[in-house]
């Protein structure tokens, strides 16, 4: 079974800061991808980034990056630059292999001005 | 922006009541989901299609069925709402992963269901 972590509710930035949001997982299964979803008031659900489990290199778009470390099982999401539409709800996702997805709680983000 | 529309979106209804909600796609995607959405618990998933007449129960499939007929539209159904059924409930579709497509969800834009 796969198990995501997200141990932030909620989160302040300064705009023009970076943030980054905590996201551990837990998955015996050796292929599996890391996705992360931004949800603003709004509602819906916005796809922002995914992270392979063989990709060597951290995956990047735009202002987003994933902060990738296989061994300790955790995929960071780092927002660079914050603006304040950055504010939201983010929720990190893994799916293994052949299996559903898994979400985290999510973590709230607000961007102070 | 995946085709994905979601009726209705806002429904009240009382408790004991059927109560239907509909997912429609245009992207052909073979995959299907309900989740519902409740504070501190994320996206829980309810029921996935992998195919026409192909459905299946996720981790919180007590009191809600499904149906697809059609390879686009996919019905969740309570067959008698219940107060603890209040949620947010979204559709979402996806594809196999493949060389160039990650396999993300494509989520509707939810359907907020009140049972009171």
């Amino acid at each position: 079974a796969q198990k995501i972590t997200q141990t932030q509710p909620g989160m302040f930035v300064q705009e023009k800061e970076a943030v980054t949001l905590d996201c551990t997982y837990d998955t015996s299964d050796q292929s599996y991808g890391l996705f992360w979803y931004k949800q603003p008031s709004s509602g819906e659900m916005i796809f922002l980034i995914y992270q392979g489990s063989y990709d060597e290199q951290n995956a990047t778009e735009g202002r987003y990056s994933l902060n990738f470390q296989k061994a300790r099982k955790s995929a960071n999401l780092v927002i660079s630059a914050s603006q304040l539409g950055d504010s939201a709800m983010y929720f990190c996702a893994i799916q293994a292999y052949g299996q559903n997805f898994v979400f985290g709680p999510g973590t709230r983000l607000s961007v102070l001005p | 922006d995946a085709g994905i529309t979601q009726s209705p979106r806002h429904k009240v209804t009382e408790t004991g009541t059927p109560v239907t909600l509909r997912c429609h796609q245009t992207e052909n995607h073979r995959y299907m989901y309900w989740y519902r959405q409740d504070p501190g618990h994320g996206l829980r998933l309810i029921h996935y299609s992998y195919g026409v007449k192909d459905t299946d129960k996720g981790e919180v499939s007590d009191g809600y069925s499904v149906s697809r007929s059609k390879t686009e539209d996919f019905l969740l159904t309570l067959e008698s709402a219940t107060s603890s059924q209040t949620s947010v409930y979204f559709c979402a579709i996806s594809e196999s992963p493949t060389g160039t497509n990650t396999g993300e969800l494509f989520f509707g834009e939810g359907s907020r269901l009140t049972v009171l």
